[in-house]
């Protein structure tokens, strides 16, 4: 499985854009990127995955270039709720993958 | 539509005792993967069921050992406690393939 390497924290205020990226230098031709979220004492969720390019959903964006040895989770006009762990994680999921965690980046988002 | 549940919620036992911790997967989900997530730290893989079987483990002893059901319900037993097995246990389900897992809230354990 690909390791993955993404900062340690961040911080931010209200209504800015925060991104997060995630180096994956050793990623596989058959792995996805996928980000997770996680509060204090709840389960991770799911936010986004992606293979390449572009994606984007109603609550994120993923910028993975050419090269796909990085991505970048973009959160826009982040809010208090935001305040989370990131997870950023890295591997082929089908047929039942285990999914491995690294210790995500802390995220801030101040008033 | 139900997500992922898990039971009990919280749960204090002493060094030496035996728990089982249970998981109720989103509906039309038939794999079931537990995880481990100690205080400050990302989630540890500890293993994971489809029909009824093991089909993967992490690096954890054989205290750890679990079950899945006909319904797909799974259970996740933990034998002869030790201090450092106090930690937040995750249930995730998935569907073979789709490369997305979904968490319950998890089962807090700690062990005096």
């Amino acid at each position: 499985l690909a390791k993955t390497t993404q900062p340690i924290s961040m911080d931010s205020y209200e209504g800015q854009e925060v991104n997060i990226t995630c180096s994956h230098n050793n990623i596989a031709t058959n792995d996805y990127i996928t980000w997770y979220q996680q509060f204090p004492s709840q389960g991770p969720r799911f936010i986004i995955q992606g293979y390449k390019t572009k994606v984007t959903n109603e609550v994120a964006s993923l910028f993975i270039p050419a090269d796909r040895k990085s991505s970048t989770l973009s959160l826009p006009r982040v809010s208090l709720s935001d305040t989370a762990v990131y997870y950023c994680l890295v591997g082929d999921e089908a047929a039942g993958n285990k999914l491995t965690f690294g210790g995500g980046t802390r995220v801030l988002v101040k008033p | 539509d139900a997500g992922v549940t898990q039971s009990p919620t919280h749960l204090i036992k002493t060094r030496g005792q035996q728990v089982t911790l249970r998981c109720s997967p989103k509906s039309g989900h038939d794999t079931v993967s537990w995880y481990q997530q100690a205080l400050g730290q990302g989630p540890q893989f500890i293993f994971q069921y489809y029909e009824e079987e093991e089909r993967q483990r992490g690096n954890f002893p054989d205290r750890f050992s679990g079950h899945q059901f006909p319904n797909y319900s799974s259970e996740l037993n933990v034998n002869a406690l030790l201090l450092g097995d106090s930690a937040l246990y995750l249930c995730a389900s998935s569907l073979q393939g789709p490369p997305s897992q979904y968490f319950g809230p998890g089962t807090r354990l700690t062990v005096l």
